[in-house]
């Protein structure tokens, strides 16, 4: 069974704090990491990818991925009110590394 | 900047009729995929497809659905005989293939009644 965990939430901070995302995933074959956005009604939109252990920084967003613990985050510096949104945390794996499994997703409210 | 199309943006059938789903890559691409949405729940893996045939499938994947490449341009899903269950938006993508960094086109909202 390939899970991808995330907690619901929904989180709320504050315009400007940090808003911190967490993904667990159980198939440990799992190559590649993604971070969605998805707006209500919408399709889900590519933040960051990631396929290393350690951090990686794209503006003000910050994914960090540790294979040993099968854990995946999603660090958002600076929020604004339009980062409101659900994020959805993807793994890729499958023995041709083509197949994907997305968590629940994390609603996230950035509050002016 | 290219984009995934999917048409139409909504289909509404009876249980147990047929509706094909249509969706455009975009050109260079050489990864399909078929997810589907239930209203409030995860987006769902359905299938993924790579040279002509189908490279991996869901348990949700059965009989039930196909999927095929008709031309050079389009990537299609069928689903033969609609459920009330079938209900969802139904989401494509591709890749380009030399990273896994999908793009989703904009959805289908299937409603059966």
């Amino acid at each position: 069974q390939k899970e991808v965990e995330q907690n619901s939430g929904p989180l709320s901070v504050p315009e400007g704090a940090i808003a911190s995302l967490n993904c667990t995933y159980s198939d440990r074959g799992s190559q590649s990491f993604f971070w969605y956005r998805q707006y209500s009604g919408k399709s889900p939109e590519l933040i960051m990818f990631i396929y290393s252990n350690g951090d990686k920084e794209d503006g003000r967003f910050t994914a960090q991925l540790n294979k040993a613990s099968q854990y995946v985050s999603l660090l958002i510096r600076d929020s604004q009110p339009s980062d409101s949104a659900t994020y959805l945390c993807a793994v890729n794996v499958g023995w041709t590394g083509n197949q994907f499994y997305f968590g629940t997703g994390t609603s996230l409210t950035v509050i002016p | 900047e290219p984009e995934v199309t999917q048409t139409p943006s909504h289909q509404v059938t009876q249980m147990g009729q047929e509706v094909i789903l249509r969706c455009v890559p975009i050109s260079n691409h050489l990864y399909f995929y078929w997810y589907r949405q239930i209203l409030g729940q995860k987006v769902e893996f359905l299938v993924s497809f790579y040279n002509n045939e189908i490279s991996e499938k869901s348990e949700i994947f059965d009989d039930q659905f196909s999927v095929e490449r008709p031309d050079g341009s389009n990537f299609t899903l069928k689903i033969r005989s609609t459920k009330l269950e079938d209900s969802a938006m139904y989401f494509c993508a591709s890749i380009e293939g030399s990273t896994d960094t999908q793009y989703f086109g904009p959805g289908t909202r299937l409603t059966v009644l």
